[in-house]
């Protein structure tokens, strides 16, 4: 398996432009989440899916991002508009569920700039 | 929210076994000990996790003690690609909590 695929890698943009992410997760996996990671905060959880539903979005920061799982093998992060304090590194992660134990899998991440 | 405590940095020689304590004191019962590691501008990697019993894989080895209030990854010969940081999260109905993590230098 090729593993979670992010696109783009490298994203650089205007302030008040939209930035959209996109994941693919395992094949096979249930679950799919999406992290923030910046050197003041961490890597934070912004929200997580299971079976392409949202189950847990209390850490997205504002109503600017949005998500969607349209499908099993497809997601997406959007910013509308951005803004500079929105640079940072964005993770996807996918596991299946086995009950109480579900490793997650991280992408490359997606390095956002915003100008 | 990150519920483990671990030192910040930690020095290994290339070769020795590094020993990477974590404190987690308010763990519950059915909380899992996952460790990860990130490597500079990678996405975080799984090395392994346990509930109360000790685990080894191909990558290391995890130690709980017996009450659960401690743990401590062992890579038994660190290599200087094993230099990263290396998270130990409590894991619970589908969250990770990050923490700071360990910056581990392994050097030759």
């Amino acid at each position: 398996d090729a593993g979670v695929i992010q696109s783009p890698r490298h994203e650089v943009t205007e302030m008040g432009q939209e930035v959209t992410l996109r994941c693919k997760p395992i094949s096979g996996h249930d679950y799919l989440f999406w992290y923030r990671q910046t050197m003041m905060r961490g890597l934070e959880l912004l929200i997580y899916f299971n079976n392409n539903v949202p189950i847990d979005d209390s850490g997205m920061p504002e109503d600017r991002f949005s998500a969607k799982m349209p499908n099993a093998s497809f997601s997406t992060l959007k910013i509308q508009p951005s803004e500079p304090r929105d640079s940072a590194v964005y993770f996807c992660a996918s596991s299946f569920e086995r009950g109480g134990s579900d490793t997650q899998y991280f992408g490359p991440g997606t390095r956002l700039t915003v100008l | 929210d990150a519920k483990t405590t671990q030192p910040t940095s930690m020095d290994c020689a290339e070769g020795r076994a590094a020993n990477l304590p974590c404190n987690h004191s308010t763990i519950s019962g059915n909380e899992y000990v996952y460790w990860y590691r990130q490597i500079h501008s990678q996405g975080p990697q799984y090395i392994i996790h346990g509930l109360k019993n000790n685990e080894t894989n191909e990558m290391a080895s995890l130690i709980i003690t017996e009450d659960r209030k401690s743990s401590t990854l062992i890579l038994p010969h660190a290599t200087l690609r094993d230099t990263a940081v290396y998270y130990c999260i409590l894991y619970n109905f589908n969250k990770f909590y990050f923490g700071s993590g360990t910056k581990l230098n392994v050097k030759p």
